[in-house]
């Protein structure tokens, strides 16, 4: 059974910094793997998707990374800024279905 | 597009009530997939739909929740009869199609239920 975990469950940062947020996953049979925003009181957007022949992909300051064999992905935010703040959670594509997984997300503040 | 709609944003009963969840997925998308969503279980697939088709509806908590997708452009998770933990958010989303390793879901803003 997949199952995805995320840490840290929580972060806080100054303005400007760089961070990574972590995701690891147990089985590295995935279709792809996709990482969401989730502003308080709205619904997921969705920020980055790497499929599973990918390595990393690229959007603005945001790159995320995908190792399959050690089950791991991470979302790598240049320049941190207020406006980032949210919760990020990343999900997993298993199979040719259209499930995903979910981890509990890393819930992000940038403060000024 | 105006993204994936639900109705309605917030919603408010008593125990025992029937309770209506809408979705209206963007148009030309093949797949609908209803989510649940709280503190102490994250987020968590109910049921999913291909072309109309309920895939897997293994997430589907009890007989006493049940979704229906009458037509490519609605569907309706429904709860009868209402209990004080399906106090949650439910998401509606939709994508091209499922499966498909480029296929993004897209949610909409979701549904408050709160059962009293």
């Amino acid at each position: 059974k997949q199952e995805v975990t995320q840490i840290p469950a929580a972060l806080s940062v100054p303005e400007g910094e760089n961070l990574v947020l972590n995701c690891s996953f147990t089985d590295s049979a995935i279709y792809n793997l996709q990482w969401f925003r989730q502003d308080p009181g709205k619904g997921l957007t969705s920020l980055l998707l790497i499929q599973s022949s990918q390595r990393e992909q690229t959007s603005g300051r945001l790159n995320a990374s995908l190792d399959k064999s050690s089950g791991r992905s991470t979302l790598y935010i240049a320049a941190s800024q207020p406006g980032d703040s949210a919760t990020y959670l990343c999900a997993v594509h298993s199979g040719n279905t259209g499930k995903l997984i979910f981890g509990q997300g890393t819930t992000l503040q940038v403060k000024p | 597009d105006a993204g994936v709609i639900q109705s309605p944003r917030h919603e408010v009963t008593e125990m025992g009530q029937e309770v209506t969840l809408r979705c209206k997925p963007i148009s030309g998308h093949n797949s609908l997939f209803w989510y649940r969503q709280t503190m102490m279980r994250g987020l968590e697939l109910l049921i999913y739909f291909n072309n109309n088709v309920p895939i897997d509806d293994s997430g589907m908590p009890e007989d006493r929740f049940s979704a229906k997708m009458p037509n490519a452009s609605f569907s309706t998770l429904k709860i009868q009869p209402s209990e004080p933990r399906d106090s949650a958010v439910y998401f509606c989303a939709s994508s091209f199609r499922a499966g498909g390793p480029r296929d993004t879901q897209y949610f909409g803003p979701g549904t408050r239920l709160t059962v009293l």
